[in-house]
């Protein structure tokens, strides 16, 4: 079964740019999360998406969104970049959403994005 | 709210001593702690997990982490170092909230080099 994929795996943008990035989840791995890697901040979470919706959110500017689509593939967007946004952006997808009460389901990790920003 | 703390940002062993990587919790609700491993240029990898069962959980490569709550603890151990241990590895507790489990909250990581 393949892994968790992330596209691009580098990407060089300039400040107030804004960029895209696409994460494919294991097949059949309805949630997906999204998290910030930076040497200052450490592993920080964005925000989590599972059918559709987006469940958990972090603290982070309104300039950091997301989406899923039906097949549970997930975009994230950061607009206006600055160069603080550069960092390596990290998705996870696991079974079912964590919430609602259930057992907690295992985050399968991609590659991650890594982001430059100039 | 429930935090990590990762003791050492840089840990050094020779090639097959034991590896001890510090971590304590803070929770006010009975934690799901991780330890992930994160070599270079690479994703996140789960190298264990507690989830309230066995206190002495094993994970893969060898590492074994116990739980300890008298002393809010979680830290990492192997007993022999190997050169392809090298990476760097952070402990982790998830949130709770009303509606159930929610993120992974990070330590700040804790580097680990293995020296031949």
């Amino acid at each position: 079964k393949a892994g968790v994929t992330q596209t691009p795996r580098y990407l060089i943008k300039t400040r107030g740019q804004q960029v895209t990035l696409s994460c494919s989840p294991i097949s059949g791995h309805r949630s997906v999360s999204w998290y910030q890697q930076t040497p200052g901040q450490g592993l920080q979470f964005l925000f989590e998406y599972f059918s559709e919706t987006q469940r958990n959110k972090g603290n982070f500017p309104g300039r950091f969104s997301g989406r899923q689509f039906s097949n549970s593939r997930s975009e994230m967007n950061v607009s206006t970049l600055e160069l603080g946004d550069s960092a390596l952006y990290l998705c996870a997808s696991s079974l079912k959403s964590s919430g609602g009460g259930a057992a907690y389901n295992e985050q399968f990790f991609g590659p991650g994005t890594r982001l430059t920003v100039l | 709210a429930q935090s990590v703390t990762q003791l050492g940002s840089h840990v050094s062993v020779s090639e097959g001593a034991l590896v001890l990587l510090r971590c304590n919790y803070s929770s006010s609700v009975p934690p799901y702690l991780f330890w992930y491993v994160q070599y270079p240029n690479q994703g996140l990898q789960l190298l264990l997990k507690y989830t309230s069962a066995a206190t002495l959980v094993k994970g893969i490569n060898g590492f074994e982490a116990e739980f300890k709550k008298s002393e809010t603890s979680f830290h990492l151990t192997k007993p022999s170092a190997h050169m392809s241990d090298a990476a760097e590895y952070f402990c982790a507790v998830i949130t709770y909230s009303s509606g159930g489990y929610n993120k992974l909250i990070f330590g700040a990581g804790t580097r680990l080099a293995v020296h031949p």
